[in-house]
C-alpha cells in the first residue's frame, strides 16, 4: 500500500520568508510526527499528533514554527521568518497509534535550503 | 537527559567482511530500542525494535542484539547493497512519545 507522503520533495526559499510543508500519513494511522534532520546530526523530534488529542509541541526550537493536522489526516508545518539555521531535511512518520510496539514509518522529507 | 550514541561514525567494509555496529544509550527506562536503514535522500526504514535486555532480532544479513546498556546490530558477509546509514533510536520513559536517535553510523560496503 502506499507509504508516507510528503511534498515539496524539495524547498529552497529566502531569509524571512514563510514556508508551509505538507505530509499525508498512511491511511489509517491516528500518530503522526515531525522530525527535523539537520547535516550531520541526529533526528530531531519537534511535535506529535495523537487523534483528537492536543498536540505534543514540546520539541519546536521556536514560535516560528508551527503545525496542525486536518480531519486526523493530513498535517502541515509551517515555519515563519525562515532563518538559514532552519535549513534541514523535515521528515515526518506515522503508526498506527500511539504505543511502543506500534512501528513509525517515515515519509522521504522535504529537503529546505534557506537561503 | 536521554542520550544515545552510535560508533563508529563511518565504517568501509569489504564484500563478505562481517562487522558489528554499536549504539550505546542512557534513558530513564527504556520501553524499546529501534533500528532502521537511511538510504540518501531517502527517509528511515524501519529494521527491528528491540524491548528487553537479551533480545535479539533477525533479518537476512543482519542481526540486533540488546543489552541494559547497548544494542549491536550485526552484519554477515555483508554486500554492496548494505550500504547506508544505519540509524539507532529509544523510545524512554513513558510520556515521552517520540523517538531520541542517535548520529547514525554510514556503512560502505566495497565489492
Amino acid at each position: 500500500g502506499a507509504g508516507v507522503s510528503q511534498s515539496p520533495s524539495n524547498k529552497v526559499t529566502e531569509k524571512g520568508k514563510d514556508v508551509e510543508l505538507r505530509c499525508d500519513p498512511i491511511s489509517g494511522h491516528t500518530a503522526l510526527y515531525w522530525y527535523r534532520q539537520s547535516l550531520g546530526q541526529g533526528l530531531e523530534f519537534l511535535i506529535y499528533f495523537q487523534g483528537n488529542s492536543a498536540p505534543d509541541k514540546s520539541g519546536l526550537p521556536s514560535d516560528r514554527f508551527s503545525a496542525e493536522r486536518t480531519g486526523g489526516s493530513v498535517s502541515t508545518l509551517t515555519i515563519q521568518r525562515t532563518q538559514q539555521e532552519d535549513s534541514a531535511v523535515y521528515l515526518c512518520a506515522s503508526s498506527p497509534r500511539e504505543g511502543v510496539k506500534e512501528t513509525q514509518y517515515f515519509g522521504p522529507g522535504t529537503r529546505l535550503l534557506v537561503l | 537527559e536521554d542520550q544515545v550514541t552510535q560508533s563508529p561514525e563511518a565504517l568501509r567494509l569489504q564484500e563478505g567482511e562481517s562487522s558489528s555496529l554499536n549504539c550505546s544509550y542512557t534513558v530513564s527506562g527504556l520501553r524499546g530500542l529501534f533500528w532502521y536503514r537511511q538510504d540518501p535522500g531517502k527517509g528511515p526504514e524501519f529494521l527491528f525494535t528491540l524491548y528487553s535486555a537479551g533480545e535479539e532480532k533477525e533479518k537476512e544479513r543482519l542481526k540486533a542484539t540488546l543489552t541494559k546498556k547497548e544494542s549491536f546490530l550485526h552484519i554477515t558477509a555483508p554486500k554492496p547493497e548494505d550500504s547506508a546509514t544505519y540509524l539507532c533510536a529509544v523510545l524512554p520513559r513513558p510520556g515521552r512519545r517520540a523517538l531520541t536517535f542517535g548520529s547514525g553510523t554510514r556503512l560502505q560496503v566495497q565489492p
